[in-house]
């Protein structure tokens, strides 16, 4: 069974600061990863989706790895602000069509 | 696009009641799913759909149905409801589930408490 752990479970930095977050999974049969944020008492919002083929994805100040032989994705989040105060959540998807998901990063960004 | 919709967005039941969780999405994607997300546990896949008439079970499937009688709607149902099931549910879709297409997104969320 795919178990995908990330840490740190909580994570506070001051503005400005590039943010790092880790994601790691058992099985390296994946067909994609991806990262979603949630802020308190809504849904998940897509933030970037990784192929299996690909080492990594951009979308303005984010940028996700993906070393899927070492079972590791990294998501940093460069020149932090306040507003990336969210939970920030790692999803795989092996084989098969069930994304198994991490516990989550809550990130407090400090003003 | 309205994306993934979600109703109602709040409901309280009492032990041994029945409802259905409406979700609905007009992106015309194939693929839809459920998942409940606890403290602590995360998110846990309850019934998926890989296209119209076609479900299956996920992680935690006991004590839900569901159907897919058109590709826009995908409702759960609880059929007798138990304090176990508090919790809150997402309903997500994506376009397909290979290529490049299966991004997932999700809705809102319906947050449940069972007395």
């Amino acid at each position: 069974k795919q178990e995908v752990t990330q840490i740190p479970a909580a994570l506070s930095v001051p503005e400005g600061e590039n943010l790092v977050l880790n994601c790691s999974f058992t099985d390296s049969a994946i067909y994609n990863l991806q990262w979603f944020r949630q802020d308190p008492g809504k849904g998940l919002t897509s933030l970037l989706l990784i192929q299996s083929s690909q080492r990594e994805q951009t979308s303005g100040r984010l940028n996700a790895s993906l070393d899927k032989s070492s079972g590791r994705s990294t998501l940093y989040i460069a020149a932090s602000q306040p507003g990336d105060s969210a939970t920030y959540l790692c999803a795989v998807r092996p084989n098969d069509y069930k994304l198994s998901f991490g516990a989550g990063t809550t990130v407090t960004v400090r003003a | 696009n309205a994306g993934v919709t979600q109703t109602p967005k709040f409901q309280v039941l009492k032990t041994g009641q029945s409802m259905t969780l409406q979700c609905a999405q007009d992106m015309n994607h194939e693929y839809m799913s459920w998942y409940r997300q606890d403290p602590g546990m995360g998110l846990r896949l309850i019934h998926y759909s890989v296209g119209a008439g076609i479900t299956d079970q996920g992680e935690v499937p006991n004590g839900y149905n569901v159907s897919r009688s058109t590709t826009e709607d995908f409702p759960l149902r609880l059929l007798s409801a138990a304090p176990s099931q508090t919790s809150v549910y997402f309903c997500a879709s994506s376009y397909s589930t290979a290529g490049i297409n299966n991004e997932q997104f999700f809705g809102p969320g319906t947050r449940l408490t069972v007395l």
